[in-house]
């Protein structure tokens, strides 16, 4: 069964204080690890998707990166307008190497960033 | 306008109640999906389509059916209502033929009383 765990569960900086979210996957076949923005009482918002071990990604503040086991979301220099849920999920592929399409969530990171 | 649009975006019911979700989209997509949000427990998919004559159940399917009426059209119904279906319910679609990336709508909130 495939699995998707994030931490922490929440997480709080000051404005200007750099860190990293942490997703780790346990799943038969990887085709691609997703990270999603999630505002309060609105849809998921695509970010990211890595499909290889080494891959990295950015956009603005954020820069995403895959290892064989875990993906990492790291935010510089964060802004109040960066609070937001994080959400990452992972696409398997068969035996066949066909993608499965559904993706699995992981329960995301609570970020909150004050000015 | 959107891409992806759900209707109602807010809706009150009562148990018992059979009620219906729409989604609807303008993407061009092949594949369309249901899914729930709770607090603590995340997002759950519920059924997915990946044309209009295949549909798939989910993790979380019992209590729910699925209509996928056109190739833009995906409807979820709750055949009879009860308060733990009380959750935000999000539909997406990607496309099979690119990367198969998923985009959200913006969501319905349903209580189910």
């Amino acid at each position: 069964e495939d699995q998707v765990t994030q931490s922490p569960e929440a997480l709080r900086l000051q404005e200007g204080e750099s860190s990293s979210l942490n997703c780790s996957y346990t799943v038969s076949g990887l085709r691609g690890l997703f990270w999603y923005r999630q505002d309060p009482g609105k849809g998921p918002e695509f970010l990211f998707t890595l499909y290889s071990a080494g891959e990295e990604k950015e956009k603005e503040r954020l820069k995403a990166t895959l290892t064989k086991k875990e993906s990492f979301l790291h935010i510089t220099a964060p802004k109040p307008e960066d609070s937001a849920t994080y959400l990452c999920a992972v696409q398997t592929i068969n035996a066949g190497g066909t993608s499965y399409g559904k993706l699995t969530f992981g329960q995301g990171t609570i970020l909150t960033v004050h000015p | 306008d959107a891409d992806v649009t759900q209707t109602p975006r807010n809706r009150i019911t009562k148990t018992g109640k059979r009620i219906m979700l729409e989604c609807s989209q303008t993407k061009g997509h092949d594949r369309m999906y249901w899914y729930r949000q709770d607090p603590g427990l995340g997002l759950r998919l519920i059924y997915y389509s990946f044309d209009v004559k295949d549909i798939n159940k989910g993790e979380i399917s019992d209590g729910y059916s699925v209509s996928r009426q056109a190739q833009a059209k995906f409807s979820l119904s709750l055949e009879s209502a009860i308060p733990n279906q009380t959750a935000l319910y999000f539909c997406a679609t990607s496309d099979s033929t690119r990367t198969d990336t998923q985009y959200f709508g913006p969501g319905t909130r349903l209580t189910v009383l």
